[in-house]
């Protein structure tokens, strides 16, 4: 595998269940994003991490929740989803987390909420 | 505060002819300049950047923006559109120490 990857592509989820979203970088980075892309809207960043540590957190409703074990892997916690959660979620990673280092995107997760 | 303006949500070419994408920026420091694409079903991809180390940047797939301070613009161009340019195009924003704004992103769309 190279640069970053993501699984599932595509995932169905009742409200009320609970699943997870992985994404993995191959790239030797240091940081890590989730992106959430919706119809109509501006590409909207949800958390951050440095080195496995979370460095942003933009406001993100507490049924999403991450986990960063390392720098190669990033998860995305879902549970009690709303149906406004439905949207490409996208991983991304770069070097460092200032501007100067450009972001690498994984291919995203579709998710529907019903 | 930083922020970026892609005029057109979307914008039509014919094959072959000249794409223009604009895209505005607003930074109160030396800016890093981004443009992305985004095919249908994928994740973002790099097209170029731009460092301050020269004003015309070349990227991929025959894509090159120019860097404009006075007009505070970042326009990307393509002398020959081709089918397989059908994508999204996002313009990107940020200074060294902060993080990437991305610009709402233009559909082009091109007429055979």
């Amino acid at each position: 595998e190279t640069g970053v990857t993501q699984t599932p592509r595509h995932l169905v989820m009742g409200m009320t269940n609970k699943k997870s979203l992985k994404c993995e970088q191959h790239l030797g980075h240091n940081a890590m994003y989730w992106y959430k892309q919706s119809a109509k809207k501006p590409l909207e960043l949800m958390f951050v991490y440095s080195l496995e540590e979370r460095v942003e957190n933009n406001s993100v409703p507490s049924r999403f929740s991450p986990e960063c074990p390392n720098s190669s892997h990033l998860f995305l916690h879902l549970h009690t989803l709303q149906p406004e959660d439905s949207a490409l979620y996208l991983c991304a990673s770069s070097r460092g987390t200032g501007g100067v280092y450009e972001q690498y995107f994984g291919p995203g997760t579709r998710l529907t909420v019903t | 505060a930083q922020s970026v303006t892609q005029l057109g949500s979307h914008v039509s070419v014919s094959e072959g002819a000249l794409v223009l994408l604009r895209c505005n920026y607003s930074s109160s420091v030396p800016p890093y300049l981004f443009w992305y694409v985004q095919y249908p079903n994928q994740g973002l991809q790099l097209l170029l950047k731009y460092t301050s180390a020269a004003t015309l940047v070349k990227g991929i797939n025959g894509f090159e923006a120019e860097f404009k301070k006075s007009e505070t613009s970042f326009h990307l161009t393509k002398p020959s559109a081709h089918m397989s340019d059908a994508a999204e195009y996002f313009c990107a924003v940020a200074n060294r120490d902060d993080k990437i704004i991305f610009g709402k992103g233009t559909r082009l769309h091109i007429l055979p």
